[in-house]
Parts: structure tokens; C-alpha cells; sequence
């Protein structure tokens, strides 16, 4: 069936680190793709997304291209901010459908 | 626009207890979804609801579960008896139109304790 798989947690860097938590899928159509977060004690927000191969999704300086030959959508940022810190869910869902199919989280933690 | 609302925000029950768990989407919001978080996982699908339809219920154990959204708006979903295994966090998410160009916003959830 239609799956996620993320980089085991948690991540600690400090503030101004490089960022990348991995993200590959198996799917048996074709997917769109989804990073959302989830800040300490609120509930989960998209963070960004892309529908197609090779489009990059962008928000809060964060970043992630849709790479069909590797069935990959890596998450990454160039310099983490403290604020930065939360649960990371990948997500995909198959048009048709319907269903919104998450990784199991990653925690990321920024130290100052 | 004001959120999802979801309560109660943490609820303890024994086993056996019923409980139950409301949510009021977004205004307008003609799809509404009930996902289950257990402890380090990811929400994974209990129903999706299209206005008052039930569209998809594949996933929701229905011994012990229901869900209903009466008038399309509102809905509840009841667990019945609880069991230990169902400590976890509920979420509810709503969206307009599917598919995917409309994303799902999520309450904060309910958390449940079983003891």
C-alpha cells in the first residue's frame, strides 16, 4: 500500500545549522506530496507541499523538491531559527483516493 | 477565520467508560476527518466525511466506534467500551473541496487516557 518513511528522530542542531530531514514514499499512483508541522501544543499546519515531479515547495524559508527517480521530498533549511522547533510529518495523498497517508514524525529540536 | 475547535482537550477514562469527542470545523468546510495519533506515529485515518456523508470508514473499528455529523457541520466521534489500547490523540481536520489543492487543517486534538 501507499506509504511514508522519515528519518528517525529526534534531531537536535544548534540555531544556524543546515537542515535536512529525509522523506521517501511508495505509491501506487501518482502522489502529491506534503511536509506539515506540528508546533508544541498546537495542532498540525501545512507547511508546504508540491503536486507533481520536480516541483519544489518552499514556506518559512524551508524547502523540498518532488524527485520522482528517487521517490524522495527532503525537507531542508539553510539556517534553523530556535522557533524552528517541532514535529515534522511528511505526508502524501493519491489523487482519486483521497486520503492523506503520513510518515511517523520527526522531532526537531534547535538549541541556541 | 477561526480554526478547528476540538474538545475536550484531555480527557482520563477507565476502561470499559464510554467517551465521546466533538469537533467544529471551519466555516464552510464541506469535509471534515477524524485521525488517530498514537505516541510517536503519525495521524493515520478514522473517517472522512463529505457534508453528512460517511465516505470513508474503512479504517474506523466499528465494534467500538462510531461518528456522526449531523447537518453536515458538527460532528462527534464515540468510542464505546474504551479500551486500553485506544490511549491516543484525536484529531479532527476539515477542508473544502477535495482533492489536494485544498489543504486540511487540524484541530489541537484530544488527548485520552485509558487507565
Amino acid at each position: 500500500g501507499d506509504s511514508v518513511t522519515q528519518m528517525e528522530g529526534p534531531v537536535t542542531l544548534s540555531e544556524e545549522a543546515f537542515l535536512t530531514i529525509n522523506c521517501t514514499y511508495t505509491a501506487t499512483g501518482y502522489p502529491s506530496l506534503f511536509w506539515y508541522v506540528q508546533y508544541p501544543g498546537e495542532g498540525l499546519q501545512l507547511l508546504l507541499k508540491a503536486t507533481k515531479a520536480d516541483d519544489k515547495g518552499s514556506n518559512k524559508g524551508f524547502e523540498a523538491t518532488y524527485r520522482k527517480e528517487t521517490t524522495s521530498f527532503h525537507l531542508e533549511k539553510g539556517s534553523v531559527q530556535v522557533s524552528d522547533s517541532a514535529v515534522y510529518f511528511c505526508a502524501l495523498v493519491i489523487q482519486g483516493a483521497q486520503k492523506l497517508v503520513f510518515g511517523q514524525g520527526t522531532r526537531l529540536t534547535i538549541n541556541p | 477565520e477561526a480554526g478547528v475547535v476540538q474538545s475536550p482537550r484531555y480527557k482520563i477514562i477507565e476502561k470499559k467508560q464510554p467517551v465521546a469527542f466533538w469537533c467544529n470545523p471551519i466555516s464552510g468546510h464541506n469535509t471534515l476527518y477524524w485521525y488517530r495519533q498514537n505516541l510517536g506515529q503519525g495521524p493515520e485515518l478514522l473517517i472522512r466525511y463529505e457534508n453528512e456523508e460517511a465516505v470513508d470508514d474503512s479504517q474506523l473499528p466499528k465494534d467500538r466506534f462510531s461518528a456522526e455529523r449531523l447537518k453536515g457541520v458538527d460532528s462527534t466521534l464515540k468510542i464505546q467500551p474504551a479500551e486500553l489500547g485506544d490511549s491516543a490523540v484525536y484529531l479532527c481536520a476539515s477542508s473544502l473541496v477535495w482533492p489536494g489543492n485544498s489543504p486540511l487543517h487540524f484541530g489541537n486534538g484530544t488527548r485520552l487516557t485509558v487507565t
